[in-house]
């Protein structure tokens, strides 16, 4: 079983609706987690940052985490045909180390 | 932000022969690392670049195969040493600013063609 579980996907969504990421982890040492964005041809963009449970927003991102599940959600609002991207989770506890999920592979229709 | 520059930008190689990837951060940084993703696949960790002592390697790779310095606090080179295809991955390397939990930055990466 890999530590952290991410649905590669693809995704595809209509101009303006809301694209629903997810990842599921089994290390209950996992502290900090993290969403990037990743363009093709390019590296790791970092989209979202938390270490606690609950809610955090960013304009149109929202980051969900739920330690008690080992579950964290990333949304995004009112999709944009340049929010196509492939969207990373990551996780690490005490150590910088990054664990990362497959990677979601969203594309948004104009 | 950290600003990551790498080089080269990508490369292609024979088997058998190496190449060194270099690293530069704007910014003096705490922690350096080496990751790779190969085709079609997530972010794996190589190794923890330490600077001013031997860098600390992950399951699965060694350091005879993958020979990492950081000579200061802005700088590491990671090499990819005798290439076979199988190497052939982008390789990016990415920065700590600062305690433990800061964001990682990373670097645009070196994607590598092992013939």
């Amino acid at each position: 079983q890999k530590e952290v579980e991410q649905d590669p996907g693809p995704l595809s969504v209509p101009e303006g609706a809301i694209v629903s990421l997810n990842c599921t982890y089994s290390n209950s040492a996992f502290q900090y987690f993290m969403w990037y964005r990743q363009y093709s041809r390019k590296g790791p963009e970092l989209l979202m940052y938390t270490y606690s449970s609950g809610n955090k927003e960013d304009g149109r991102f929202t980051a969900q985490v739920d330690k008690s599940s080992k579950y964290i959600s990333l949304f995004i609002r009112d999709s944009q045909p340049s929010d196509s991207a492939t969207y990373l989770c990551a996780m690490s506890a005490n150590d910088y180390k990054l664990s990362f999920g497959a990677g979601t592979t969203v594309t948004v229709r104009a | 932000s950290a600003v990551i520059s790498q080089k080269p930008s990508r490369d292609i190689c024979q088997r058998g022969t190496s190449l060194t990837i270099q690293c530069q951060v704007d910014s003096q940084v705490t922690m350096m690392f080496w990751y790779r993703q190969q085709p079609g696949q997530s972010l794996t960790l190589i190794a923890t670049a330490n600077q001013g002592s031997e860098a600390t390697y992950e399951s699965g790779f060694v350091i005879d195969k993958f020979p990492i310095s950081r000579p200061n606090l802005t700088f590491s080179t990671l090499t990819v040493s005798n290439m076979s295809p199988e190497d052939s991955s982008i390789y990016l390397c990415s920065v700590v600013g600062g305690m433990v939990g800061e964001t990682q930055y990373f670097g645009p990466g070196t994607r590598l063609l092992v013939l």
